[in-house]
């Protein structure tokens, strides 16, 4: 089944700087790859997601980039602001009827 | 609310009781998953519905766990004769089609004393 890792497990940056968090997966089947932000005490809630056939996707601050030969994928947060504060979480899915498989997660937190 | 809901979102029982956690998914969504998470984890993946039909079963899971999605909607998770290691914050997930977001739940927050 698919496995993946996640680097860092802790970050701390000044607010205003740029985060960057790693994944790596296993599965060269995997075609779907959701980034997800958990707030304490609540579910983890999509903030972006980028599929096999794209190597990058921009959303305001939030950026995804996707390596499929290396297999692994990154999360960028630039301007990094106190509310971003959260445990953030990649996902990887092969698709079919295969489930989404999580990273461990990253506690990000950004110091006013 | 047009989201995923669960109830309770907190239980506390005693070790050795049987709880029932509910997830009632967005209306539609075909996929319904159960994840366990506990304190600095991600979510693990315990089972899948496509519809009424659980597609697959963690081997994790013991056989003291079993979920249920009789009609395609709504799901349960049954945990019986309830052990301390089963602490943790159980999420039910949903979505459409293949490859699309997944919404969570706000979680039940299960603590066995």
């Amino acid at each position: 089944g698919e496995n993946v890792e996640q680097h860092p497990s802790t970050l701390s940056v000044q607010e205003g700087d740029s985060a960057v968090i790693k994944c790596t997966y296993s599965d060269s089947a995997s075609n779907y790859f959701p980034w997800y932000k958990q707030e304490l005490g609540k579910g983890p809630q999509l903030i972006i997601d980028i599929r096999s056939n794209v190597g990058e996707k921009k959303d305001q601050r939030i950026a995804v980039t996707l390596n499929k030969t290396a297999k692994h994928f990154s999360l960028h947060i630039t301007e990094t602001q106190p509310e971003d504060s959260a445990v953030y979480f990649c996902a990887a899915n092969p698709g079919g009827y295969q489930k989404v498989t999580f990273g461990t997660g990253t506690k990000l937190q950004v110091i006013p | 609310d047009t989201g995923v809901s669960q109830d309770p979102r907190h239980k506390i029982t005693k070790r050795g009781q049987n709880v029932t956690f509910r997830c009632d998914p967005i209306s539609e969504h075909n996929r319904l998953y159960w994840y366990r998470q506990t304190l600095g984890q991600g979510p693990e993946f315990l089972t899948y519905f496509q519809n009424e039909a659980q597609l697959e079963k963690s081997r994790l899971l013991s056989d003291r766990f079993s979920a249920e999605r009789p009609k395609g909607s709504f799901s349960t998770l049954e945990i019986q004769r309830t052990e301390q290691g089963d602490s943790a914050m159980y999420l039910c997930a949903s979505h459409k089609e293949l490859n699309t977001e997944a919404f969570f739940g706000q979680g039940t927050r299960l603590t066995v004393v």
